[in-house]
């Protein structure tokens, strides 16, 4: 089975911090997504990766960064932790030839709580 | 801008009832529309997806039917089990754009 794995499922961190959030997948996919999840908006994209140390924006990258230097892992960045930064984040991963990472492979989630 | 929204945020059905969950979407370009299951805790987890050249296409206990006139998909279960109570998302794609967007979700609840 397809196993990504999020670093954390609980972080508290303060406002200003640098935040790091890890994900690691073991299915040699060359597609990685960040997504963050808050209630009544779905999930939304923020980075996305197709290949080692390639991203593309997504519809909400401000105030984050990703880096993606092996193919197996992809961290997302929050330069300077904000509240409104706190919500749900959730990676994921697909193989080539899916058009938009239709068949994404989803990690349990990390809570960030930003105070 | 593109959007993908639901009709009900959340959807009561008694234990092998069968189960209508609606999706509308904005973006006539749409090539794939996907359902993604959420248990608690968990992360989503793919369902069933289908292109836009067909209107239906069933998996096990479950059919997706789309409506490409008025812009609707839905995903139909079969005999629904307490062990599908979970907040479903449509998503949709399409060429050109390499990542999926998410509708904001229905909540299932399956009574006994």
């Amino acid at each position: 089975d397809v196993k990504v794995t999020q670093s954390s499922r609980y972080l508290v961190k303060r406002t200003g911090e640098k935040v790091f959030l890890e994900c690691v997948q073991d299915m040699d996919h060359e597609n990685m997504f960040w997504y963050r999840q808050d209630p009544g908006l779905g999930l939304r994209l923020i980075y996305f990766s197709y290949d080692v140390k390639m991203k593309e924006k997504g519809d909400i990258p401000e105030g984050y960064s990703v880096s993606r230097e092996k193919k197996e892992r992809f961290s997302l960045i929050l330069e300077s932790a904000s509240t409104n930064q706190t919500s749900m984040y959730l990676c994921a991963s697909s193989p080539p030839g899916q058009p938009g990472g239709t068949e994404a492979f989803f990690g349990q989630g990390t809570r960030l709580t930003v105070v | 801008g593109e959007s993908v929204g639901l009709h009900l945020p959340t959807l009561s059905v008694q234990e092998g009832d069968n189960s209508i969950i609606n999706c509308a979407y904005s973006n006539s370009a749409s090539d794939y529309f996907i359902w993604y299951k959420q248990e608690s805790g968990k992360g989503p987890q793919f369902i069933i997806d289908i292109r836009s050249n067909m209107d239906k296409r069933q998996g096990q206990r479950v059919t997706v039917l789309l409506n490409k006139t008025v812009k609707h998909l839905s995903l139909q279960i079969a005999a629904t089990q307490p062990g599908d109570s979970a907040v479903y998302f449509c998503a949709e794609t399409h060429t050109g754009r390499r990542a999926l967007t998410f509708g904001s979700g229905t909540r299932l609840q399956v009574q006994p």
